[in-house]
């Protein structure tokens, strides 16, 4: 089985500071992580991945993420948050053996204001 | 390059009816998931579609089943309706041995 956990239901940073969105996961073998972004009534636009390589990935829009495999988190990050950023994330994981479902945290709210 | 496109964009039907969603994939993509949004249970795998083939389906009732064409869209069909299938109805899609996949905006099927 795998899951990812987002702890937080929402985060909220002012403009100009830096965002942090956590994540962590459950799979059995290597994982495969991905964040998601979503405006209202939108569907899910992809941000960025980890399949394997750096721990650090850089994404879409400014973001990045950190692979920590002894914690493993997959928390999203950015410098200098908009408040064009304002949205609900998700993480998602799939295993890397290749049956290509993706499994989704529950998702975090981003609030930035200015 | 066009992204994943879905259609209808809304539908609403009564309980006990059949519904049909559709989905073309990206050109060049082999692959078509499915996922559920529904309030409160946040996004779940539905089925993944390679090839014309049904790879994978997650814990839904067979009253959820698909298919994929030869040019690779995609059909899903919700039979005998219940209300909790109120949702929003993601379609996805990749080239097969790819990682991310690319999602289009959704059918929110509604259910009265």
């Amino acid at each position: 089985a795998q899951s990812v956990a987002q702890p937080e239901d929402q985060v909220n940073v002012a403009e100009g500071n830096p965002l942090t969105v956590k994540c962590t996961y459950s799979v059995s073998g290597n994982p495969y992580l991905f964040w998601y972004v979503q405006y209202p009534n939108r569907g899910l636009q992809f941000l960025l991945k980890y399949i394997t390589g750096d721990n650090l990935v850089k994404g879409s829009y400014g973001f990045e993420a950190e692979f920590n495999k002894s914690q493993t988190s997959f928390h999203l990050k950015k410098p200098s948050a908009l408040v064009s950023d304002s949205a609900l994330y998700f993480c998602a994981v799939s295993r890397a053996s290749g049956d290509y479902k993706l499994s989704f945290g529950a998702g975090t709210t981003v609030t930035v204001r200015a | 390059e066009a992204g994943v496109t879905q259609s209808p964009t809304h539908l609403i039907k009564t309980r006990g009816q059949q519904a049909t969603l559709r989905c073309s994939p990206i050109s060049g993509h082999t692959s078509v998931y499915w996922y559920q949004q529904a309030l409160g249970l946040g996004l779940q795998f539905l089925l993944w579609y390679d090839e014309g083939e049904e790879r994978n389906r997650g814990n839904f009732p067979p009253r959820f089943s698909g298919r994929q064409f030869p040019n690779y869209s995609s059909e899903l069909n919700v039979n005998a309706l219940e209300l909790e299938d109120s949702a929003l109805y993601l379609c996805a899609s990749s080239p097969y041995f790819h990682y991310e996949q690319y999602f289009g905006p959704g059918t929110r099927l509604t259910v009265t």
